[in-house]
C-alpha cells in the first residue's frame, strides 16, 4: 500500500506552542501532500513536497521530506486554538493505475486555550 | 473560489432504496473521486475518474458505482443501501497533472436505517 501513516494518533498541545506530526510511507513517491480535515468537513490542502525538496515552508507549516527514510513531518508553529483539526499525510507514487491518492487515519490535533 | 459542491450535507435513506449522492467541480478538473471515511478506518478510495465515461475502481468498490456523463460532474450510486454502508462520503477533485492537490467537498454525512 502506499499510503501514508501519521504518528501519533492524537496530540494535545497548548495555543503557541509548536506542533509536529510524523508521517511514514513505504513505496517510492513523486510528491507528498498534507491535508488538515476540521471536524465533520472535506479535507483542505495544505502543502505539497515533490520528492527532489527537502523541506518547504507555507506561513506558519513547515514540511520536511527525507526520501531516504520514507518519512516526512509536518511542523504548526505557534498554533492556536483554530489549527485544532485531524491533519492528513498522502504520499503519491505515479503508476499506470492512475495518480490517486490514499490516505491514512490522521493526527488528531488538539490545541487548548 | 473554486468548488467542489456535494450535493447533500445530511442524508437518511432506507435499507434497499437506490441512492444517488451528485458531486460538481467548476475547475474544469480531469480527475474526481469518491471516498468514505469511518471513525478508526481513515479515507477509502471507492472509485475514481479519469476523464469523461471513464471509471476505475478503487479500494472498496463493492456494492458501489459511479457516473461521469460529463466532465465536472461524479456521481456515486449505491445500488442498493445497506446500513453498513452508513458513513461520512467525500468527493475531490484534481487537475491530470501531477503536482497539484486535491480539491474535496464538505461532504455528506449518509445514513442508512
Amino acid at each position: 500500500s502506499q499510503q501514508g501513516e501519521e504518528d501519533p494518533q492524537a496530540l494535545s498541545i497548548q495555543e503557541g506552542e509548536n506542533a509536529t506530526m510524523n508521517c511514514s510511507y513505504k513505496t517510492s513517491i513523486n510528491n507528498l501532500q498534507w491535508y488538515r480535515q476540521n471536524s465533520g468537513r472535506g479535507l483542505v490542502h495544505l502543502i505539497l513536497i515533490r520528492s527532489n525538496e527537502r523541506e518547504k515552508h507555507s506561513g506558519r507549516l513547515r514540511v520536511t521530506l527525507d526520501t531516504s527514510k520514507k518519512s516526512s513531518s509536518l511542523l504548526i508553529t505557534a498554533s492556536r486554538a483554530a489549527d485544532t483539526a485531524s491533519y492528513f499525510c498522502a504520499p503519491l507514487r505515479i503508476t499506470g493505475g492512475g495518480n490517486k491518492l490514499t490516505f491514512g487515519t490522521g493526527t488528531q490535533l488538539k490545541v487548548e486555550l | 473560489d473554486v468548488k467542489v459542491t456535494q450535493s447533500s450535507r445530511y442524508l437518511v435513506k432506507r435499507t434497499g432504496e437506490k441512492v444517488f449522492l451528485e458531486c460538481v467541480q467548476d475547475m474544469d478538473h480531469e480527475n474526481m473521486f469518491w471516498y468514505r471515511q469511518d471513525p478508526g478506518l481513515g479515507l477509502r478510495l471507492i472509485y475514481f475518474s479519469y476523464d469523461v465515461k471513464m471509471k476505475e475502481k478503487g479500494d472498496i468498490p463493492e456494492g458501489y458505482s459511479v457516473s461521469r456523463e460529463k466532465k465536472e460532474r461524479f456521481s456515486l450510486i449505491l445500488e442498493s443501501a445497506s446500513t453498513n454502508q452508513t458513513s461520512m462520503y467525500l468527493c475531490a477533485s484534481s487537475p491530470a497533472r501531477v503536482g497539484y492537490g486535491y480539491t474535496f467537498g464538505s461532504g455528506t454525512r449518509l445514513t442508512v436505517v
